[in-house]
């Protein structure tokens, strides 16, 4: 069972040049999510989407974009990378009909700009 | 905004107790989560708590209490795969789970 996969796993980008995270999931999962984890800063929130054709912003949403066209995909776009968004990027989904809304995550996308 | 509060790290001895402890500040409560995260790794499940009280899992428990705005993580037989970050999570009113920032956890021989 694949669940969540996150591409590329690294990266290396020059400053100021474009790039896209993609992450896609096979348990139909409503919900779906990006964060960045920074060391001694923990995970944090970046966009979501409750159900696919809508999105919202979560606490360091500046500089990032989000689409959810469908239920799978749910791919994170910098526009203008600049070094404070070398992280350590994770998508997860969780089904928000089920008892917990658990979060799955993929295994992480880390990204260095130079 | 939100406030989750847990120790920065942690050392253990391989076959002891550990008990991780978190509190929080939210603009209200849906329920929390414990996460385990080894090195390079992606985040994974360990428990859940709404209510009041002490769910227990194998070696791992959780504890709950609302009015005081506490959890704990309480880790039995510890073994030296336990060793790992910790993360509690918190589910506000606004339903956008929001992590602390973690507690890493050394277990001993």
């Amino acid at each position: 069972t694949a669940g969540i996969t996150q591409a590329p796993t690294s990266q290396i980008l020059a400053a100021g040049r474009s790039m896209t995270l993609r992450c896609t999931q096979d348990m139909r999962h409503n919900a779906m999510y990006w964060y960045r984890q920074d060391l001694g800063l923990g995970l944090r929130l970046i966009h979501y989407s409750n159900t696919a054709g809508t999105t919202g912003k979560g606490e360091v949403p500046d500089g990032y974009s989000v689409s959810r066209a469908n239920t799978d995909d749910f791919p994170l776009t910098l526009a203008s990378a600049v070094p404070s968004q070398t992280s350590v990027y994770f998508c997860a989904s969780s089904d928000s009909g089920g008892t917990t809304g658990e979060l799955f995550f993929g295994e992480g996308s880390r990204l260095t700009v130079l | 905004g939100q406030n989750i509060d847990q120790p920065t790290e942690m050392t253990a001895t391989e076959g002891a107790i550990v008990q991780i402890n978190c509190t929080y500040q939210t603009s209200g409560f849906n329920g929390l989560f414990w996460y385990q995260q080894h090195a390079g790794e992606a985040p994974t499940f360990l428990s859940y708590n709404v209510l009041d009280g002490l769910e227990e899992k194998g070696r791992f428990s959780s504890f709950l209490s609302r009015s005081k705005g506490y959890s704990y993580l309480l880790l039995k037989e510890l073994q030296m795969k336990d060793s790992a970050s910790y993360l509690c999570a918190v589910i506000p009113e606004d339903y956008q789970l929001t992590f602390g920032k973690g507690t890493k956890l050394s277990v001993i021989p």
